[in-house]
């Protein structure tokens, strides 16, 4: 059973406009969650966090927005570059600090288009 | 900033035969390292978190004698899949936490297995 879930498979979105990058998760003991870019055959690098006693984490041009009650998080990239192309996942984790082992959702494929 | 290498970086071999892939973390020490596996178009699915200088603790259904993992060192772990079997074959990462880098696991760049 996916614990944590990315409903888009892919995304298209035009360079300079807003990404909405899109994660659902069921364990409400999820406690930590993350966002990481991986291209094909490489490791997944990270990109931003957020903790579950806070609604929204900022870093340049990436946001990160938590709704707890809803067990949802989005991932907001703008302005689109064609460098963000790439596979993104979500990951949760019930501790943070790197303790446990990673969730990870089945990834978003977004393609910028220029 | 924090490095974690995999060897090798891809691998064929024969099924039966037994494979080791190496994670290294290159410039922090790691207490801490995991195991993940991916198979096409699916998510990172978490194998083990592995421990230097103890046992490692395997997910559920993943079996412990066909997955060994060894963390003999505090920037060392290493994956041996025994007896590999076609339905092995699969992208297999690595991650170590960084202790100095609060609510970070660096990840490895991945070693594809294909067992024929």
């Amino acid at each position: 059973d996916q614990q944590v879930k990315q409903n888009s498979p892919s995304l298209s979105v035009q360079e300079g406009r807003i990404s909405i990058l899109n994660c659902d998760y069921t364990n409400s003991m999820f406690d930590y969650f993350l966002w990481y870019k991986k291209y094909p055959a490489e490791g997944p690098t990270f990109l931003i966090s957020i903790s579950s006693i806070k609604d929204k984490n900022e870093d340049g041009r990436f946001t990160v927005f938590l709704n707890k009650s809803a067990k949802h998080l989005s991932l907001h990239i703008v302005p689109s570059q064609p460098g963000d192309s790439a596979v993104y996942f979500c990951a949760a984790s019930e501790r943070g600090g790197g303790a446990d082992g990673l969730t990870f959702g089945k990834g978003t494929h977004l393609i910028i288009q220029p | 900033g924090a490095v974690v290498s995999q060897h090798p970086s891809w691998v064929i071999c024969k099924s039966g035969t037994s494979v080791k892939i190496e994670c290294r973390s290159l410039d922090f020490q790691a207490t801490t390292m995991f195991w993940y596996r991916q198979f096409p178009k699916q998510s990172l699915m978490l194998m083990a978190t592995s421990n230097e200088g103890s046992k490692a603790t395997y997910e559920q259904g993943v079996e412990k004698d066909k997955f060994l993992i060894n963390h003999a060192s505090l920037t060392l772990s290493t994956l041996t899949v025994t007896s590999a079997h076609p339905e092995d074959s699969s992208f297999y990462i690595c991650s170590a936490r960084d202790m100095g880098s609060y609510n970070e696991q660096f990840f490895g760049p991945g070693t594809r297995l294909t067992v024929l």
